[in-house]
């Protein structure tokens, strides 16, 4: 089974600051990586899929990179709306999906 | 717009049944493979099992042990869950998602059904 470890647990951060989330993988998954957001009473939204691609719609200062093992979500610049749950996802074991634990951002 | 509306969730007993719906609309159902994930509330998500497009090809996470059965009917656009031998832990809020058509990422997701297992 694979595992993704998130961190840091929470990140507090405040608007207009960027931040830096990792996802790290107990063993290579390749670009198999996806990051999801998700806001309170919300289901996730996906953000990036294939370790760095950005879904259509999701703004710019949303940017993800990594291979392998370790992969980051970067927000440039944070806006409010930002402050939410980030997970990140892998499918290299498919047809086994896993999530990391999730990385809280919130406002300092 | 894509739409999942999943439904069935109660209050059951430890060792009860349960069968959870999803329906869809919005997009073709049949062409795509669908998931169930779950979240106990405040907590982190955990992916339950997948169906692909004709249900010819299922999978499940490992502490499901024979006790959920996923499946589909694309007649009726709509995704299953049979949850037997319930225990605590099944508590949680229950999700449906499609994944995307040029890909395995979960691009559509139905708000939850929620599912509480407690004498």
């Amino acid at each position: 089974e694979i595992v993704l470890t998130q961190s840091p647990a929470t990140l507090s951060l405040s608007p207009g600051e960027g931040a830096t989330l990792s996802c790290r993988a107990s063993q290579s998954i390749g670009t198999y990586l996806a990051w999801y957001q998700q806001k309170a009473g919300q289901a996730p939204r996906v953000l990036i899929y294939d370790a760095s691609n950005r879904v259509t719609g999701i703004p710019a200062r949303f940017s993800a990179s990594g291979s392998g093992t370790d992969f980051t979500l970067t927000i440039s610049a944070l806006e409010p709306e930002d402050f939410a749950v980030y997970f990140c996802q892998q499918r290299s074991n498919w047809p086994r999906y896993s999530f990391g634990q999730g990385t809280r951002l919130e406002i300092k | 717009e894509v739409q999942l509306v999943e439904s069935g969730g109660a209050v059951v007993r430890p060792g009860g049944s349960l069968r959870l719906s999803c329906a869809a609309s919005g997009f073709t159902f049949e062409d795509y493979s669908i998931h169930w994930v779950r979240q106990v509330p405040g907590k982190g998500l955990e992916w339950v099992s997948i169906i692909n497009w004709d249900g010819s090809d299922i999978n499940y996470a490992d502490f499901v042990q024979g006790r959920f059965t996923i499946s589909r009917d694309n007649s009726r656009n709509s995704l299953f869950l049979q949850m037997n031998s319930l225990t605590a832990e099944d508590t949680a809020l229950y999700y449906c998602a499609k994944e995307h058509d040029s890909g395995w990422y979960l691009d559509s997701w139905g708000q939850g059904t929620l599912v509480t297992v407690s004498s």
